[in-house]
């Protein structure tokens, strides 16, 4: 079936560092991939997303590119604030023939220090 | 410019009685969906509504979680003969999807936290 693996955390930043947040899946067809975020005390927000292969997604600084032949999305960014500070979810969206539903990772806490 | 409103958004309720769940997606969106966020189990799907129909319940964990949708719009999440295994955040998300394609954006509202004792 169709499933998300994401890399455990917490993980804990200094301000100014570089993020990656690892993402894999396993899906028949062709998927759609997003990123959702949670800050504390608020809803789930689309961070980014993309739909095909080698597309990239991006937002607010961070990216990540849709690669079918290693079955990954990494979320990537440059220089965290403390403000980024949040639960990041990865998941996988079916198309055609299917409701739309998403399947998500079990997300990661990113914890960035000043 | 509302968004996706839930509630109530706390509910503490006694194990072996029925809670109703509300949500109120953004209006026109077609595309209803409820998910439950356990820290067990992660973020789930349980129910897609397209309208009032639900043509995809397959998340529902067992015959005491039923839902419905009126005009299109509110819908109710039950859970009948509440367990403590429910005790959960459920979300509701809405979207403007209509046809099969499933890289519309989903709108989740704020979530109701439901504590079973």
């Amino acid at each position: 079936g169709n499933s998300v693996t994401q890399m455990e955390g917490p993980v804990t930043l200094s301000e100014e560092a570089f993020l990656t947040i690892n993402c894999t899946y396993t899906a028949t067809g062709y998927p759609s991939l997003f990123w959702y975020v949670q800050y504390p005390g608020e809803g789930l927000q689309l961070l980014l997303k993309a739909t095909k292969a080698d597309d990239k997604g991006s937002n607010k600084g961070f990216e990540a590119t849709y690669r079918k032949e290693t079955t990954s999305f990494h979320l990537e960014k440059g220089s965290v604030q403390v403000s980024d500070s949040a639960v990041y979810f990865c998941a996988l969206g079916r198309g055609s023939g299917n409701t739309g539903k998403l399947i998500f990772g079990q997300g990661t806490t990113l914890q960035v220090k000043p | 410019g509302a968004g996706v409103s839930q509630s109530p958004s706390n509910k503490v309720t006694e194990k072996g009685k029925d809670v109703e769940l509300r949500c109120d997606p953004i209006s026109g969106h077609t595309a209803l969906y409820w998910y439950r966020q356990s820290l067990g189990q992660g973020l789930e799907f349980l129910i897609y509504f397209q309208g009032n129909s639900a043509p995809d319940k397959s998340g529902l964990p067992s015959d005491r979680f039923s839902a419905e949708r009126t005009g299109g719009s509110v819908s109710t999440l039950t859970i009948q003969r509440t367990q403590q295994e429910d005790s959960a955040v459920y979300l509701c998300a809405s979207s403007s999807r209509t046809s099969g394609r499933a890289d519309y954006e989903q709108y989740f509202g704020p979530g109701t936290r439901l504590t079973v004792t």
